[in-house]
């Protein structure tokens, strides 16, 4: 079974430019969700997919991040313009999305974002 | 406000013996724990959960225990390998407010040979 796929693998670009990353689930997730990971720090929930409808955006910047997951499958995540805090890795993740706790979400490899 | 905390950055223990990773959380909402395993340049993988109704959960040499009244969890790994050199989260959620995944900030085991 393929994993969650992300790209690019990485990306440097000056602030105030704009960057967007792509993420493909696992065939079937019906959630989807984008994390921001900070250097030192664990990961932090951006925003939360049910098929093509968002639950949680409630941390998402929206001054400058959007999201969006069209058809329910692939979802891109954009942020425009970058500042120098937005360096991170970004994670995506998918799981079945049942309404269980034991509902596993599987993570892709990440994009990790240099602002300069 | 962090609400699940690992406070140790970083274990050092040798091959054979016992890896104890601790977490401390703080929200009373969350009642379903997860350990993640976070290899560099790859994304995290689940390992090992609990529930709140149950305080100890094996998966070969994987242990997770917890401890509700002091609000602690564990995980235990016996024997320690190299393999299991990573990046270890703990992880929480609950339900309303709490049912976001929450994540500690991580501890870096390494296994010596």
């Amino acid at each position: 079974e393929a994993g969650v796929a992300q790209s690019p693998r990485y990306k440097i670009i000056e602030k105030r430019q704009s960057v967007a990353f792509w993420c493909n689930p696992i065939s079937g997730h019906a959630t989807l969700y984008w994390y921001q990971q900070i250097l030192g720090q664990g990961p932090k929930l951006l925003i939360q997919f049910q098929n093509n409808g968002v639950v949680d955006d409630s941390q998402l910047p929206k001054d400058r991040f959007s999201a969006e997951r069209l058809k329910g499958v692939d979802s891109t995540l954009k942020i425009q313009p970058a500042k120098l805090e937005d360096s991170a890795v970004y994670l995506c993740a998918s799981s079945l999305g049942n309404s269980g706790y034991t509902d596993t979400q599987y993570f892709g490899p990440g994009t990790r974002l240099t602002v300069l | 406000d962090q609400q699940v905390k690992q406070n140790s950055p970083s274990l050092s223990v040798q091959e054979g013996r016992i890896s104890i990773l601790n977490c401390d959380y703080t929200n009373s909402m969350f009642d379903y724990f997860l350990w993640y395993k976070k290899y560099p340049a790859e994304g995290p993988t689940f390992l090992i959960s609990i529930s709140s109704i149950k305080d100890k959960n094996e998966d070969g040499r994987f242990t997770v225990f917890l401890n509700k009244s002091a609000k602690h969890l564990s995980l235990h790994i016996v024997p320690s390998q190299p393999g299991d050199s990573a990046v270890y989260f703990c992880a929480a959620r609950g339900s309303g407010s709490a049912r976001q995944l929450t994540f500690g900030s991580g501890t870096q085991l390494t296994v010596l040979p």
